[in-house]
């Protein structure tokens, strides 16, 4: 089933934070974090596992709470080049045998 | 290093045709995931290849086949193809499959007329 995102955008001016949220009402094994600009392929940001490990870029910062099967990523002094949409991927419990299924982005736009 | 290619980048087929597309990951990964993106229903998991075996696939009909070679390069079939096919297809590697950083190609821009 595919996770939830919220906001589905936002405008931020330069400087500004954002959160961005990911729902699913099924038990989640992983979340993986993906950010594409207009025309470009995704590009990595972040992966969060069950059980606490993370690996991802150093500058991006995110959670997930595994009882609400919920993550969160969290933008800081906004840049420009933040701008684009996100993705939010989410592997079910049971991890590893099945694909990731997406949500439907937010986009997210920073204005100077 | 290079990154992820996919070929060709643009393709125009009409209804009832096949297609081939290809991805060559980034050298020494062996993992290749490919999905179908589309403004409607966004980005969709079609099918997972590691070591010239699938290892899931997504909720898509079977006219939609792919396979890995021993070289670790990809390639999707999508026969009869119908005008809901249109889509962009991105191609992704990981060094290992599973949960790991995939690194996305171009894509391939599929019109059917």
């Amino acid at each position: 089933q595919q996770p939830v995102q919220s906001p589905q955008a936002v405008i931020l001016r330069e400087g500004e934070d954002a959160v961005i949220n990911c729902s699913s009402s099924k038990a989640l094994y992983s979340v993986h974090w993906y950010r594409q600009k207009h025309g470009e392929a995704p590009v990595f940001l972040m992966i969060l596992l069950k059980g606490g490990e993370q690996k991802g870029h150093e500058k991006i910062s995110a959670s997930f709470n595994e009882k609400k099967q919920q993550s969160s990523l969290y933008l800081t002094a906004s840049q420009l080049s933040y701008s684009g949409t996100y993705f939010c991927g989410t592997k079910d419990s049971g991890g590893g045998a099945d694909g990731l299924t997406f949500g439907k982005g937010t986009h997210l736009i920073i204005q100077p | 290093k290079a990154g992820v290619t996919q070929t060709p980048r643009y393709l125009i087929k009409t209804r009832g045709q096949q297609v081939t597309l290809s991805c060559s990951p980034i050298s020494g990964h062996r993992s290749v995931s490919w999905y179908q993106q589309t403004p409607g229903q966004g980005l969709q998991f079609l099918f997972e290849y590691f070591s010239e075996t699938q290892r899931n696939k997504g909720n898509f009909p079977g006219r939609f086949s792919g396979r890995q070679f021993s070289n670790s390069r990809s390639e999707m079939n999508v026969s009869t193809l119908e005008l809901g096919d249109s889509a962009l297809y991105l191609c992704a590697s990981s060094l290992v499959a599973g949960d790991d950083e995939q690194f996305f190609g171009p894509g391939t821009r599929l019109t059917v007329l």
